[in-house]
């Protein structure tokens, strides 16, 4: 089994910020947090990833909490195109996905 | 950057027949590949682990004998599906692994139809 648990599904507007959740109680500490995206009939995309400190590039942002049990990943400007499934995983040791968030974006 | 590429990325065969499929990465060399399936609407599920020069570990429930897996080398994995069946039809990723920036890369994927 996947070691996260994402809400099912989310609507955001677009051109606000979409906040995504995940959490990874039992993480280990060598363990990196990553996310990934899939639009439909394509291979997941590489979004981000993070260890222990927060981590920011040009397609979003990753806040992980102090006890790295949880972590958000952020979109700051959500546009229609961001609309996709979002899967965090963590690793190495484990690559299976869990169901993931889909993720609307409204005009 | 790191880029896999998976091909075909369609293909359409006889119940009975069989398919392999091809993952490389371009412009890396990957010590681990990672098969997955995935049905409509669902996530996906891994299938097997590989290892370049070693045999792959498959995910409880896979037919190992079904799903022969190769790794020669540390640019490609082939995953042959074999004797292929309706059940099998399925969307088929692959993804490989660089030390770095870049983790976990995932092929375009293949869409298997078994006619």
């Amino acid at each position: 089994d996947a070691k996260t648990t994402q809400p099912t599904s989310m609507d955001c507007a677009e051109g606000r910020a979409a906040n995504l959740p995940c959490n990874h109680s039992t993480i280990s500490g060598n363990e990196y947090v990553y996310w990934y995206r899939q639009i439909h009939s394509q291979g997941p995309q590489y979004i981000i990833h993070g260890l222990k400190n927060n981590e920011t590039n040009e397609m979003a942002s990753l806040i992980i909490t102090e006890d790295r049990k949880s972590s958000t990943l952020i979109l700051p400007h959500a546009t229609l195109r961001d609309t996709a499934v979002y899967y965090c995983i963590v690793s190495p040791g484990d690559m299976r996905f869990g169901a993931g968030t889909r993720l609307t974006v409204k005009p | 950057g790191a880029v896999v590429s998976q091909h075909p990325s369609w293909v359409i065969c006889k119940s009975g027949t069989s398919v392999k499929i091809e993952c490389r990465s371009l412009d890396f060399q990957a010590t681990t590949m990672f098969w997955y399936r995935q049905f409509p609407k669902q996530s996906l599920m891994l299938m097997a682990t590989s290892n370049e020069g070693s045999k792959a570990t498959y995910e409880q429930g896979v037919e190992k004998d079904k799903f022969l897996i190769n790794h020669a080398s540390l640019t490609l994995s082939t995953l042959t599906v074999t004797s292929a069946h309706p059940e099998d039809s399925s969307f088929y990723i692959c993804s490989a692994y660089k030390d770095g920036d870049y983790g976990y890369t995932f092929g375009s994927g293949t869409r298997l139809t078994v006619v």
